[in-house]
């Protein structure tokens, strides 16, 4: 059975940098094919794709965000780490992260339960 | 990039009746299209991808088609919990755009 989790802080600052991190079990991001997403949703607004990493260590970014954006990952403690740089209000949203698997294109198959992220001084 | 469109963005329907959300994309996404199920406070569930495949252990009353720029996503039977918001995503373009949603709710 596949699961992630995010966690994080739950309120930041602006301009302050924010670390998310996502850990999985149920799968490998060793495995060819497999993914991990990052997906975000302002409250009461539609989902927003951040990035997303590959097995073979290959990186996506959404372009408008890839100045603040960086994706790493650790496969031998199963963990996707997601920083955002010089958060503003604007980025208050509940980060969810999501197992990426093939399907002729990234099909987000399994997600977490979302960290909703607070940006205010 | 690539802008996904759904409409309507809202609609109220029924028990049983049969409910079409379209999705249409600025450009052509070669049927480079999921749909996804979301109910409040939850994450989103995947339902179908690659326009009309759909995904394991979804009901069979779900069901996609389109080509091109349009797509659509079809409930052939409304049930009780079917009541949610529908986003379309396209994985055509490095930039994975989401529609801004469809809600689904109880006439």
């Amino acid at each position: 059975q596949i699961t992630l989790k995010e966690s994080g802080p739950t309120l930041v600052k602006p301009t302050q940098t924010l670390t998310l991190t996502c850990t999985f079990s149920g799968f490998s991001l060793s495995t060819s094919g497999v993914g991990v997403g990052w997906i975000r949703q302002p409250p009461g607004k539609a989902l927003e794709w951040l990035a997303l990493i590959y097995w073979d260590d290959d990186k996506r970014y959404s372009p408008s965000l890839k100045s603040r954006l960086t994706i790493t990952k650790d496969t031998s403690k199963n963990q996707v780490v997601l920083t955002m740089t010089n958060m503003d209000p604007v980025d208050t949203a509940t980060y969810y992260c999501a197992h990426r698997r093939y399907c002729g294109g990234d099909c987000y198959s399994v997600w977490g339960q979302g960290t909703l992220v607070t940006v205010s001084s | 990039d690539i802008q996904m469109t759904q409409s309507p963005s809202s609609l109220s329907a029924s028990v049983g009746d049969r409910v079409t959300i379209t999705c249409r994309a600025s450009q052509g996404i070669s049927n480079s299209l999921a749909w996804y199920q979301q109910k409040p406070g939850k994450a989103p569930k995947l339902l179908l991808y690659a326009a009309s495949r759909l995904e394991s252990g979804v009901p069979s009353r779900f069901s996609g088609s389109g080509s091109g720029t349009d797509y659509t996503l079809t409930i052939s039977s409304l049930q009780p919990e079917d009541f949610a918001t529908y986003y379309c995503q396209q994985y055509y373009s490095t930039l994975r755009t989401f529609g801004q949603g469809t809600k689904v709710e109880i006439k």
